[in-house]
């Protein structure tokens, strides 16, 4: 079984439109997290839930919405799609605030 | 959270050791170094982490300076399949929240 699993694994959609990411652990965590890593590699955090709500938001456009209907679900909506938007988003969770992180296989969306 | 310095590449011979280095000369007393590899497409792994006694885990070594300024960590037999971007990280104390920042980090390639 998949620990961290992300659908779609990819997209490609066209500017302007709106777009979601969804993600679940099945490994009983309290904690999830979206991380972006651009096209130079580099992997930025995004936002972080705890227990369904939010404790790390990162300057994150409004565009980007973060919704966690539960604790092993933290889904990625993301509205007017940017050409900058196009990265991979990986989800992780942890089993509390300081522990290892455990990521997803990412989902590579690529916004033409 | 303390920057961290790394090599941004390095061979290594399969069987042998691999002596990856980071330096983190800004690191206060709470953070903690952490490391994670990401293998070509695939999500982040978590490696190891310490505060300032050396660890050791099924996969790694991690050996802290005394003055916790510099780390290495150590692939004790490479394999083919260790071939991976390793990230050093240094990040606040668990208890604060899980924002761990991602650097460039060290492309290892590890040659038959």
């Amino acid at each position: 079984d998949t620990a961290v699993s992300q659908t779609p694994k990819y997209l490609v959609t066209q500017m302007g439109n709106d777009k979601s990411i969804k993600c679940e652990q099945n490994l009983g965590h309290d904690t999830m997290y979206w991380y972006k890593q651009d096209s130079k590699k580099f992997l930025k955090i995004m936002f972080s839930y705890n227990n369904k709500e939010l404790i790390i938001n990162e300057t994150v456009p409004n565009r980007f919405s973060p919704k966690s209907p539960d604790k092993a679900h933290l889904n990625l909506h993301i509205n007017s799609l940017e050409l900058g938007d196009s990265a991979v988003y990986f989800c992780a969770s942890s089993q509390a605030r300081g522990g290892e992180l455990f990521f997803g296989e990412g989902s590579r969306l690529t916004v033409l | 959270d303390a920057k961290t310095t790394q090599p941004p590449s390095m061979d290594c011979a399969e069987g042998r050791a691999a002596n990856l280095p980071c330096n983190h000369s800004t690191i206060s007393g709470n953070e903690y170094v952490y490391w994670y590899r990401q293998i070509h497409s695939q999500g982040p792994q978590y490696i190891i982490h310490g505060l300032k006694n050396n660890e050791t885990n099924e996969m790694a070594s991690l050996i802290i300076t005394e003055d916790r300024k510099s780390s290495t960590l150590i692939l004790p037999h490479a394999t083919l399949r260790d071939t991976a971007v390793y990230y050093c990280i240094v990040s606040r104390s668990k208890a604060a929240g899980n924002k761990l920042t991602f650097g460039g980090g060290t492309r290892v390639l590890v040659k038959p």
